[in-house]
């Protein structure tokens, strides 16, 4: 059964820049089959999609986030990461990372809470 | 672009049917066969419940069914049960590899 799960700090300053990992098991990052993506959730907000990427380095940003974010892919550790820049408190959020099927997410992480805050 | 519109709340009783609306524009929902449908119990993870408008998942009950009309998807949760209690969001392909979701809907369990 394919696993995800996101890892990085907790706490990021106002200004700063929000880094994520998301690690893949029991399943190839590299299958041609899908993409991979990162949505976020507010506090008792709803879901916004953030980005997503190909094993190849194709990715796609949402157009509201995307002078801030930038999605990469390690096929060699099976990783795909996510970086935010500049966040204010309105980036304090869940992040999810999870796998893309054509335009659909089947399989997610559990999600990591990361605040912005001095 | 804006958020899916979905109602804040829906509720019913055990046993009834209940149907969730998500409305989008000729450019997202009305434009492409790609409505998936996601359920999301308090501290969980979403799960994905319906795709491709219509399409269930290995494991998710056929009591979940989708549709479409024109710019309006909808999600029917028939014979209510205890556990649907969840949030419902919607989301939809908005073109140049652009994916959108829905605000939301809770789903009440009487």
């Amino acid at each position: 059964q394919l696993q995800l799960q996101e890892s990085g700090p907790g706490l990021v300053k106002p200004s700063e820049t929000l880094s994520l990992t998301c690690s893949v098991s029991y399943g190839s990052i590299s299958s041609n089959s899908y993409y991979w993506g990162w949505i976020r959730q507010p506090p008792g907000k709803g879901l916004e999609w953030t980005g997503t990427i190909y094993y190849s380095g194709s990715k796609y940003y949402n157009p509201s986030l995307k002078s801030r974010v930038t999605i990469s892919v390690d096929t060699s550790k099976n990783q795909f990461s996510l970086k935010l820049s500049s966040v204010t408190a309105a980036d304090t959020a869940v992040y999810y990372c999870a796998r893309q099927r054509g335009y659909h997410f089947d399989y997610w992480g559990q999600g990591t809470l990361v605040t912005v805050s001095s | 672009q804006s958020a899916l519109t979905q109602p804040p709340s829906a509720s019913g009783s055990p046993g009834q049917s209940v149907t969730i609306s998500c409305t989008g524009t000729s450019s997202d929902v009305g434009g492409y066969n790609y409505v998936s449908w996601y359920q999301q119990h308090p501290g969980k993870a979403p799960k994905l419940m319906i795709y491709e408008v219509n399409k269930r998942p290995s494991g998710v009950p056929d009591r979940f069914s989708g549709s479409k009309s024109g710019n309006t998807a909808s999600l029917t949760v028939s014979g209510l049960q205890a556990e649907d209690e969840a949030d419902y969001y919607c989301s939809s392909y908005a073109g140049s590899n652009n994916c959108m979701f829905g605000g939301g809907t809770k789903l009440t369990v009487l």
